[in-house]
This record gives C-alpha cells, sequence and structure tokens, in this order.
C-alpha cells in the first residue's frame, strides 16, 4: 500500500537554530499538508499545498515557516528560528482529491527544541 | 473551527459497543475519521460527505447528520485493536482544509 514517508523520524535541535523537515507524498496525490501535535493534544492544522502553492495556512504557520517542493517528489517543511514551543510530532499529510477523499499521514517527525 | 468530540475518554470490555460524537458549530462541507495509535500517525478510516449519510464497514460505521452539525462513530463488537484515539476531523462548507477535534481515547480491555 502507498504510503508518505517521512525523515527524520527524530530531530533535537538548539533554540534558534533552522530545521528542515522532510516528507515524500504519496506519488500520484496532488494535495499536500502539514500538521503537529503537541505530545498527547489535539492535532493542529498548519499549511496545505496545491499545484506549487501555499491554498491555506493556519494562524500558527507564521513567517518562521515556509513549506517547498523542490522536485517531484519532496515536500519540505522549514522552520527558520526554532522556539522551545516548536517541540511537538510533525505530520505531512497527502490527498489524491483534496476535500473529497481521506488524507494519508506519514509516521511524523519529533522536533525536540532545546 | 474545532470540531468537539465526547467523550473524552471510554473504556470498554471486548464484544461491548461505543459511540462517539463529534459536533461543529458551523456549517460542515464533510466529516472525517481517523485512529490514531500511541506514537503513531493518524489512519483514516473514512469520510462522510454533505448530504446525511451513514457508512461503514463491519463493525466500524458513522453517521453524519448534516443539519444538526454532528456525525458519530459508532463500534461494535470492540477488539482489543480498536484501542486508540479517534479524531474526527471537519471540513467546512466553502473551505477546504481538515481540523481535527479534541480527540477521545477509547481502551479496550480483555
Amino acid at each position: 500500500e502507498p504510503e508518505v514517508t517521512q525523515t527524520p523520524s527524530h530531530q533535537v535541535t538548539q533554540m534558534g537554530q533552522e530545521v528542515i523537515l522532510r516528507c515524500v507524498p504519496i506519488s500520484n496525490h496532488l494535495y499536500f499538508y502539514w500538521y503537529r501535535q503537541i505530545l498527547g493534544q489535539k492535532v493542529e492544522f498548519l499549511v496545505s499545498f496545491y499545484n506549487n502553492e501555499i491554498s491555506e495556512k493556519s494562524e500558527i504557520f507564521d513567517d518562521q515557516f515556509s513549506v517547498e517542493r523542490p522536485d517531484g517528489s519532496n515536500f519540505t517543511l522549514k522552520i527558520r528560528s526554532t522556539k522551545l514551543e516548536d517541540s511537538a510530532m510533525y505530520f505531512c499529510a497527502s490527498s489524491g482529491g483534496g476535500r473529497n477523499y481521506g488524507y494519508t499521514f506519514g509516521s511524523g517527525t519529533r522536533l525536540t527544541v532545546v | 473551527q474545532q470540531p468537539v468530540q465526547s467523550p473524552q475518554a471510554v473504556i470498554l470490555r471486548e464484544g461491548e459497543d461505543a459511540v462517539i460524537n463529534c459536533s461543529s458549530s458551523k456549517a460542515l462541507y464533510s466529516v472525517h475519521w481517523y485512529r490514531q495509535k500511541h506514537g503513531e500517525a493518524p489512519v483514516f478510516l473514512m469520510i462522510l460527505l454533505k448530504g446525511g449519510e451513514q457508512k461503514g464497514h463491519e463493525k466500524i460505521s458513522a453517521s453524519f447528520n448534516e443539519k444538526k452539525q454532528q456525525s458519530s462513530l459508532y463500534l461494535t463488537a470492540s477488539q482489543l485493536s480498536y484501542s486508540g484515539t479517534y479524531f474526527c476531523g471537519t471540513i467546512q462548507t466553502g473551505a477546504n482544509n481538515l481540523f481535527f477535534g479534541t480527540g477521545t481515547r477509547l481502551t479496550v480491555i480483555p
């Protein structure tokens, strides 16, 4: 069964450093998303991406965040200057048809900011 | 924008049934249901689109009442493998993005 792949599985970084979280969505999917989940809490929407541009973003997705699809397969989330409160599990998801279809999530990247 | 789920947590014995509710204050286009096991990614269970339908397979099914902006997930004859946190996700009418509910932790014990 096709899957969404995320790397790394765990990243520890110092406050103020930049991190890049990587995702390989399912190959024929067109809609991509980033969500985050602070330990044991709700899953929060960050950003959606379609046709090589951001479709929507939440208020969490401020200027320190950016997304890119640098080639035909990768989808990245960059956090420019990490803060302690950015510590969370970050999930990438993709969908074949946007809002009429379910999302397939990757296994996540646990980001720890120290 | 975040839908509210109830109950927050439930403990079942194997074979018992459970209902998880999801409620939104906004008009909805669709409702998704996902299950997340500890330390893993959410896994898609089903989607219900505007039109007031019920769907599912075997022992897990769901309904969507668009007039009440509510959905319910029904788990019958629960198995140990059903344990996890269940999230509904809603897409509002006129919008495109999925917002997850507050989650319901389900524990099935022998």
